[in-house]
């Protein structure tokens, strides 16, 4: 049972280039999340999405967008990377449907930015 | 954006001793999730609590709802070195599409064998 599975792992991009993190649950949940988890800052959220079909933004969604491909998968794109975007990045899902949902996470994408 | 005041933000204990951290906020919170994250790893659910003063064991690890809905505590029994990581509590507030988790800054726990 592989739970939240995040791809790739590690990744080095130079300013400006683009990349697209990969995520998919195979929990059924009908929601899924970005965060990002820099020293001192905890964990923060980039984009949600509720339900297939629908997204959201979070606390620092500025210099992402993302894609709920379908129920299993969603994506998180970087258009043009900044230094400011080197972090680790967990993609995390749970059922949505109530407050009695905990999240279960991916083992996170660390990326630098140069 | 709001944040949970999680203490302390770090330990370092001998193997054997007790642990406890909290977390505690000026608003109430429908429910109270703790996290243990491991190195090179994602966040793992530890215990989570759903009503106010709900006192809750999972192994060495004990974690409580405050009666007053605006804080929790875990405690770890006996640590042992696999117990190193950062703990965070995490909060939710509201329901269905207005859901909100907000998180603790983590508490960062070393054991000295």
């Amino acid at each position: 049972n592989a739970g939240v599975t995040q791809t790739p792992k590690f990744q080095v991009l130079k300013t400006g280039q683009s990349m697209t993190l990969q995520c998919a649950q195979d929990m059924n949940h009908n929601s899924m999340y970005w965060y990002r988890q820099d020293p001192g800052m905890g964990l923060r959220l980039i984009y949600y999405s509720a339900s297939e079909g629908t997204t959201d933004k979070g606390e620092v969604p500025n210099g992402y967008n993302v894609s709920r491909l379908n129920k299993r998968e969603f994506s998180l794109r970087l258009e043009s990377a900044a230094p400011s975007q080197t972090s680790v990045y967990f993609c995390a899902a749970d059922t949505g449907s109530s407050y009695n949902s905990p999240l279960h996470f991916g083992n996170g994408t660390r990326l630098t930015v140069t | 954006g709001q944040q949970l005041n999680q203490s302390p933000q770090s330990m370092f204990i001998q193997e054997g001793e007790d642990v406890s951290m909290n977390c505690t906020s000026s608003s109430i919170f429908n429910t109270w999730l703790w996290y243990k994250q491991d190195p090179g790893e994602g966040p793992v659910l530890l215990i989570a609590l759903y009503k106010a003063g709900e006192l809750t064991s999972n192994g060495r690890l004990t974690a409580q709802f405050g009666i007053t809905r605006k804080d929790s505590f875990l405690n770890i029994s006996a640590s042992i070195p696999s117990d190193v990581g950062i703990y965070f509590c995490a909060g939710t507030q509201g329901a269905g599409n207005n859901r909100k988790l907000i998180w603790g800054l983590g508490t960062s726990l070393a054991v000295n064998p």
